[in-house]
C-alpha cells in the first residue's frame, strides 16, 4: 500500500514553544490530508482536512490560530501547534488520499506523541 | 447520536480461537465506505479489511473477514484463528459519501481493546 511519513514520531516541549509536525506522502499526490487527534485511551478525533493549495477546514472546537495548518504541495502538508500548553499533549496522527482516485482509501502516518513539560 | 458504536471496551479471546468484534453504524447517505483499523501500543494505524455499501459480497483480508449486514447497519469484524500478536485496539470507522464526491475522512467507533490469552 501507499506510504505516509509523518515526522517526528514523538516530541516533547515546553510550555509556550511551538511544534511542528510533518506528514508526506511518498509514492502518491496526496490532493487531501487529514489531522487527528488522539487523547490516552479514546478514539481519534478529526481536526482538520487540508487540501493542497487552499486554506484547511478545521472541526468544530479546534483553534485554527492554535493549530496551523499548511499543504502548500502535493506530498507535504504541516501541523504547527503554537504556544503549546500541557492541555495539549496527546498523540497527533494524519492520513492522506488522492480524492482524484474515489477507490482509494486514506493511508495513515506513525503518530506523533506530543508531551508539553 | 454517533455514527460509529462499539459496545465492546473490551475483549478477550484464547489464542487460536475466532473472534467477533462487534460495529454498528448510522448513516443515511446511500454510499459509505466501511474500514476496521488495528492500534498496537506504539499507536500507528493498521488497515486491516474495507467493505464498500454496494459490495454484494463480504470482504475477506486472511484472517480477517468482515460480517457486512446491511440491513441492521453491522460491520463486524471477524478474526479467526487468533495469535498473541493480535492483542491491540480495533477501531471500526466509516467514510460517508457526500454530494460531489467525498473528502474522505473517516469518523471512529471508541474501539475495543482486544486481548489475546496463551
Amino acid at each position: 500500500g501507499a506510504v505516509v511519513s509523518q515526522h517526528p514520531s514523538w516530541v516533547i516541549c515546553k510550555s509556550g514553544t511551538s511544534v511542528k509536525i510533518e506528514c508526506r506522502s511518498l509514492d502518491f499526490q496526496a490532493t487531501t490530508m487529514f489531522w487527528y487527534r488522539q487523547f490516552p485511551k479514546q478514539s481519534l478525533m478529526l481536526m482538520a482536512t487540508s487540501n493542497e493549495g487552499s486554506k484547511a477546514t478545521y472541526e468544530q472546537g479546534v483553534e485554527k490560530d492554535k493549530f496551523l495548518i499548511n499543504h502548500a504541495s502535493l506530498t507535504l502538508s504541516t501541523l504547527t501547534v503554537t504556544s503549546a500548553h500541557p492541555e495539549d499533549s496527546s498523540f497527533y496522527i494524519c492520513s492522506a488520499r488522492d480524492i482524484r482516485d474515489t477507490d482509494t482509501e486514506a493511508f495513515f502516518g506513525q503518530g506523533t506523541r506530543l508531551t508539553v513539560v | 447520536a454517533q455514527k460509529i458504536t462499539q459496545t465492546q471496551p473490551g475483549m478477550f479471546v484464547q489464542e487460536k480461537e475466532a473472534v467477533t468484534l462487534d460495529c454498528t453504524y448510522d448513516t443515511s447517505d446511500p454510499s459509505y465506505g466501511l474500514f476496521w483499523y488495528k492500534q498496537p501500543s506504539s499507536g500507528e494505524m493498521i488497515f486491516l479489511i474495507y467493505q464498500g455499501s454496494y459490495d454484494q459480497q463480504n470482504a475477506t483480508e486472511g484472517r480477517y473477514s468482515l460480517n457486512f449486514q446491511k440491513a441492521r447497519k453491522s460491520a463486524n469484524l471477524v478474526i479467526s484463528a487468533s495469535q498473541l500478536g493480535d492483542s491491540a485496539m480495533y477501531f471500526c470507522a466509516m467514510r460517508e459519501g457526500r454530494y460531489g464526491g467525498s473528502q474522505g475522512n473517516l469518523i471512529f467507533g471508541k474501539g475495543t481493546k482486544l486481548s489475546v490469552k496463551p
